[in-house]
């Protein structure tokens, strides 16, 4: 079975710090991971992926994520982060045959101004 | 930008009740999914849908639930008699087949209330 795994249930910044999420990952063969987030009262909205390629993947508002095989993580990154980017970051991955995500539990990040 | 259209956005039902989400893909999406999220907790998959049958679900989806794609466009959820457990938020979602069609497109979802 495929699974992901978020460690922090919250990360704090103040703005204008760099700002990481962490997820590690435990598949059988090449993985297909993505970022998503959820602002509130809102759905999920998709951020990265990383398919195969580079290993630092560039996404949407400024993201990147930077797949990791040896450590088996794949860790959301911000330069600078913004107040705005406070929402919660899910990491998952896809089963190859079913196109099914499999979502860790989900990090809420807060930035303070 | 295309997007899954989800309705209602909320229902707020007595317990026993049936009640049935709707969902619209984007047009040119063949692969469509349900997923829940009781509130604060982990997004979890629901089902997947492809070529008018069901081709994964968990163990969540028990015979309470049912899906359907009535007529090309709608994609819906059933659940026939719905449980307090029930409570949460359901997301669609859906992706196109192809190299490009590995992101999944969720809805806004539909919060359901079961009292």
């Amino acid at each position: 079975a495929q699974s992901v795994a978020q460690p922090e249930d919250q990360v704090n910044v103040a703005e204008g710090n760099p700002l990481t999420v962490k997820c590690t990952y435990s598949v059988s063969g090449n993985p297909y991971l993505f970022w998503y987030v959820q602002y509130p009262n809102r759905g999920l909205q998709f951020l990265l992926k990383y398919i195969t390629g580079d290993n630092l993947v560039k996404g949407s508002y400024g993201f990147e994520a930077e797949f990791n095989k040896s450590q088996t993580s794949f860790h959301l990154k911000k330069p600078s982060a913004l107040v705005s980017d406070s929402a919660l970051y899910f990491c998952a991955v896809r089963s190859l045959l079913t196109g099914k995500l499999s979502f860790g539990a989900g990090t809420t990040v807060t930035v303070r101004a | 930008e295309p997007e899954v259209t989800q309705t209602p956005s909320h229902q707020v039902t007595q317990m026993g009740q049936e009640v049935i989400l709707r969902c619209v893909p984007i047009s040119n999406h063949l692969y469509f999914y349900w997923y829940r999220q009781i509130l604060g907790q982990k997004v979890e998959f629901l089902v997947s849908f492809y070529n008018n049958e069901i081709s994964e679900k968990s163990e969540i989806f028990d015979d309470q639930f049912s899906v359907e794609r009535p007529d090309g466009s709608n994609f819906t959820l059933k659940i026939r008699s719905t449980k307090l457990e029930d409570s949460a938020m359901y997301f669609c979602a859906s992706r196109a087949q192809g190299s490009g069609a590995n992101v999944l497109t969720f809805g806004a979802g539909s919060r359901l209330t079961v009292l």
